[in-house]
C-alpha cells in the first residue's frame, strides 16, 4: 500500500525538543523527506534522508530513520514559536512522485 | 534565482465554469509535478509532466482534468466545468533531474474556490 502515518497533533513548550513521527509502509522507499507548511503557504523542505543512511543532523533538526520498522523521525532542538507549522514527512520509491503523510499540526507555547 | 512560481494565487469559480492553474518551474528545472490538498489532508500526487510529454497522470482524475507542460510558456493544469469538490489548493512542484534522485521544490500553491 502507499500509506504513510503521522500523528495529527503535537504540542510543545517553547525551549523544550519536538520528536514528530511517521510510519511507511513500503521498504522500497530510496528518499524520505521533511516538509513545512505554514498557514495558507506552500511547502518548504527542511531535510531528506537517504534510505541508506539512520540518521541526519543539520542545525536543529536530526532525522532518524529505522528501516526495519519503516519509522522515521524528525526532531527539533530548541522548538520556537515560529516553528509552529504543519509537518509532513513523504516519500519516493523508484518512481516519480512524493507520497505523502497526513501531516502533523506542531503547536509551540511559551 | 527565482523559486517556483504559480498564479494566481487564488481562483474563484461558479460550478460548471473552467479553471486554469499556471505553474513556472525553478530556472534550469525540466521536471514538473502538480499535487492536490483537500482541506485538512495531505497532497496527493495527480501528474508529472516533462517538456511536452505527460510521464505520469496516474493521480490525475479520469475526467474533466487535464496538464500540458509546452515547449515554451508555463505548465497549465485545466479543470473544466468545476464541481464544489474540485476546491482545494493545488501546488506545483519541480525538480532538475531524473526523480527520486533531486528533490521537488514546492510553488505557493493556488488556492481553488468553486462557489
Amino acid at each position: 500500500g502507499e500509506d504513510v502515518e503521522q500523528s495529527l497533533f503535537l504540542s510543545v513548550r517553547e525551549g523544550d525538543s519536538s520528536v514528530i513521527n511517521c510510519t511507511y509502509t513500503d521498504s522500497s522507499s530510496t528518499y524520505l523527506y521533511w516538509y513545512k507548511q505554514e498557514p495558507g503557504a506552500g511547502l518548504q523542505l527542511l531535510t531528506y534522508i537517504f534510505s541508506n543512511m539512520d540518521m541526519k543532523q543539520d542545525q536543529r533538526l536530526t532525522v532518524l530513520l529505522n528501516k526495519k520498522d519503516k519509522h522515521l523521525s524528525l526532531r527539533i532542538a530548541d522548538t520556537q514559536t515560529g516553528d509552529s507549522a504543519i509537518y509532513f514527512c513523504a516519500e519516493t520509491r523508484n518512481t516519480d512522485k512524493l507520497i505523502f503523510g497526513t501531516g502533523t499540526r506542531l503547536q509551540v507555547f511559551p | 534565482n527565482a523559486g517556483v512560481m504559480q498564479n494566481p494565487r487564488h481562483l474563484v469559480r461558479r460550478r460548471g465554469q473552467e479553471a486554469r492553474l499556471r505553474c513556472s518551474p525553478m530556472k534550469g528545472h525540466s521536471h514538473v509535478y502538480w499535487y492536490r490538498q483537500l482541506p485538512e489532508e495531505g497532497l496527493k500526487f495527480m501528474v508529472y509532466l516533462q517538456k511536452e510529454n505527460i510521464i505520469d497522470e496516474s493521480g490525475m482524475p479520469k475526467e474533466r482534468f487535464s496538464a500540458e507542460f509546452p515547449k515554451e510558456g508555463p505548465s497549465i493544469l485545466r479543470i473544466q466545468q468545476v464541481v464544489r469538490g474540485d476546491s482545494a489548493a493545488y501546488f506545483c512542484a519541480s525538480s532538475p533531474v531524473s526523480p527520486g534522485t533531486d528533490t521537488q521544490y514546492f510553488g505557493p500553491g493556488t488556492r481553488l474556490t468553486v462557489l
